[in-house]
């Protein structure tokens, strides 16, 4: 199946920090979403991203769907102990305005914040 | 309170017992579908349902099989349990395939085999 390679693994940061993740895939989406997962919790989503070159933002977050549908990112701004998770990357293959009801997930970013 | 349960939320089983994890959700929801989650590898698709008695497999359906019997429910069942699907599981729902960004997860089933 399609295959989403994201990155970073993992971050350490101190809070106040600002922190950047990407995801990449082999062949195009028409949908990318990213997700937040909290400990002992499933996932939820931060944003969606329907557009090649679409910016959106969501508070402190702010995601680009990137220009070759390709590619997307996700940047945190002024990171907070809350901030804590799994981030994850999702792209979703629509044809004709018929979606195949499939989402390709990422490997997923832990991110820990140091007070 | 709209919301997506599962049941149980750890099991400890052994190679062999047959065992259902139970997904239900209160939105009225079209579209089920179950992930498992394994470190490195993200979420991946078990099955999925657009609605009742409709259901398809997803990217790694090998081990498992799943019921649509009525637009609430989306069980999980392993048949013949082994330790590779030792894992966690997540069910989740949408309104329809139109709309599976919007996406309802559960609070996830901790699956160990030995």
């Amino acid at each position: 199946g399609q295959q989403l390679n994201q990155s970073p693994q993992s971050m350490f940061i101190q809070e106040g920090e600002d922190v950047s993740m990407n995801c990449t895939s082999s062949s195009i989406f028409n949908t990318w979403l990213w997700y937040k997962q909290d400990p002992g919790e499933g996932p939820v989503l931060l944003i969606a991203l329907y557009k090649a070159g679409e910016l959106t933002s969501n508070g402190r977050l702010t995601a680009q769907f990137g220009i070759t549908r390709k590619d997307s990112f996700l940047n945190i701004s002024a990171s907070i102990p809350s901030d804590v998770g799994i981030y994850f990357c999702a792209g979703q293959l629509t044809a004709g305005g018929t979606s195949y009801g499939k989402l390709t997930f990422g490997q997923g970013t832990i991110l820990t914040v140091h007070p | 309170e709209a919301q997506v349960t599962q049941n149980p939320r750890y099991l400890i089983t052994v190679t062999g017992k047959k065992l259902t994890v139970t997904c239900s959700q209160n939105m009225n929801h079209e579209y089920m579908s179950w992930y498992r989650q394994d470190p490195g590898l993200g979420l991946r698709q078990i099955y999925y349902s657009m609605n009742v008695e409709v259901t398809d497999k997803g990217d790694v359906p090998e081990g498992y099989k799943v019921s649509r019997k009525e637009k609430r429910n989306f069980p999980l069942i392993l048949e013949s349990p082994s330790p590779n699907q030792t894992s966690l599981y997540f069910c989740a729902s949408s309104l329809s395939r139109w709309n599976t960004y919007e996406q309802y997860f559960g609070p996830g089933t901790r699956l160990t085999v030995t």
